[in-house]
C-alpha cells in the first residue's frame, strides 16, 4: 500500500517565477492538506481538498492556489515568489469519515522550495 | 493566540530512559483530535500516536504513550526506553473544526537529542 507521495523531491526558483507541487494521496484517502514548513519552525496549514474544492484555508495570501483531481491527487500552485516562500511544503492525506475531526492524517516526504 | 504550545525547544535523554515531552492546546470545541509526530532529520513528518477528545483511556502505542489530562489541556508524549533513532523533532499537533471542515494547527516542536 503505497503511502502518500510528492513530487518533486528539490526544487529551486528565481523571484517572481510561478510554482507547481503535485501530492498523491495515501490509498483509500480523499482528502488532501497542505502545510508550509519555515526552517526551525512547524508546519503551517495553508488549505484543506475535499471532493474538488477548497474547503479550509489558512491564513495565506491569494498567490497560493490549489487543486484536487477526480482521482484526488492535489497540486499547490504559488505564483510571484518571494524569498520567503523558501520552505518545506508538506502534503497530508486523511479520510474524513468520522466528521469529528479525528482521523488522522499521514503525510509525504515534502517538496524542498528554494527561492533565490 | 496561541494554539498549541510546546515549551522545551530542545531536550537531552540518557539511552533507555523515559523522556516526557510537553504539550498544551487550547481549544473550544468539544471534539477535537490529539496527534504527536516525529520527524526525522530527512523532513518527512511521521504519525506517532493519537488521542480524541473523547478517549477516556490514555492512547498507546508501542514505546509511546500519551499522558492525556483534558482538565488541564495537556498532552504529553512519554517516549519509554529511548533509542538513538528517537533522536529527531516531535511536534504535537491539534485537529480542530472550523468553517466547512477541519485543520491541523502545529506547535513549535521539540528536538530530543538520545545519549549513547
Amino acid at each position: 500500500d503505497a503511502g502518500v507521495t510528492q513530487s518533486p523531491t528539490h526544487l529551486i526558483k528565481t523571484r517572481g517565477q510561478q510554482v507547481t507541487l503535485r501530492c498523491s494521496p495515501k490509498s483509500g484517502h480523499d482528502t488532501v492538506s497542505w502545510y508550509q514548513q519555515a526552517l526551525g519552525q512547524g508546519p503551517q496549514f495553508i488549505f484543506q481538498y475535499y471532493e474538488e474544492e477548497e474547503r479550509q484555508r489558512g491564513n495565506f495570501p491569494d498567490r497560493f492556489s490549489g487543486h484536487q483531481f477526480p482521482n484526488y491527487s492535489s497540486e499547490l500552485n504559488v505564483n510571484a515568489l518571494l524569498l520567503g516562500d523558501s520552505a518545506l511544503y508538506l502534503c497530508a492525506s486523511s479520510s474524513e469519515t468520522s466528521g469529528r475531526g479525528t482521523d488522522t492524517q499521514y503525510f509525504g516526504p515534502g517538496t524542498r522550495l528554494t527561492v533565490l | 493566540a496561541q494554539k498549541i504550545t510546546q515549551t522545551q525547544p530542545g531536550m537531552f535523554v540518557q539511552e533507555k530512559e523515559a523522556v516526557t515531552l510537553d504539550c498544551t492546546y487550547d481549544t473550544s470545541d468539544q471534539s477535537y483530535g490529539l496527534f504527536w509526530y516525529k520527524q526525522p532529520s530527512s523532513g518527512e513528518m511521521i504519525f506517532l500516536i493519537y488521542q480524541g477528545s473523547y478517549d477516556e483511556q490514555n492512547a498507546t502505542e508501542g514505546r509511546y504513550s500519551l499522558n492525556f489530562q483534558k482538565a488541564r489541556k495537556s498532552a504529553n508524549l512519554v517516549i519509554s526506553a529511548s533509542q538513538l533513532g528517537d533522536s529527531a523533532m516531535y511536534f504535537c499537533a491539534m485537529r480542530e473544526s472550523g468553517t466547512g471542515g477541519f485543520k491541523t494547527i502545529f506547535g513549535a516542536g521539540t528536538r530530543l537529542f538520545v545519549k549513547a
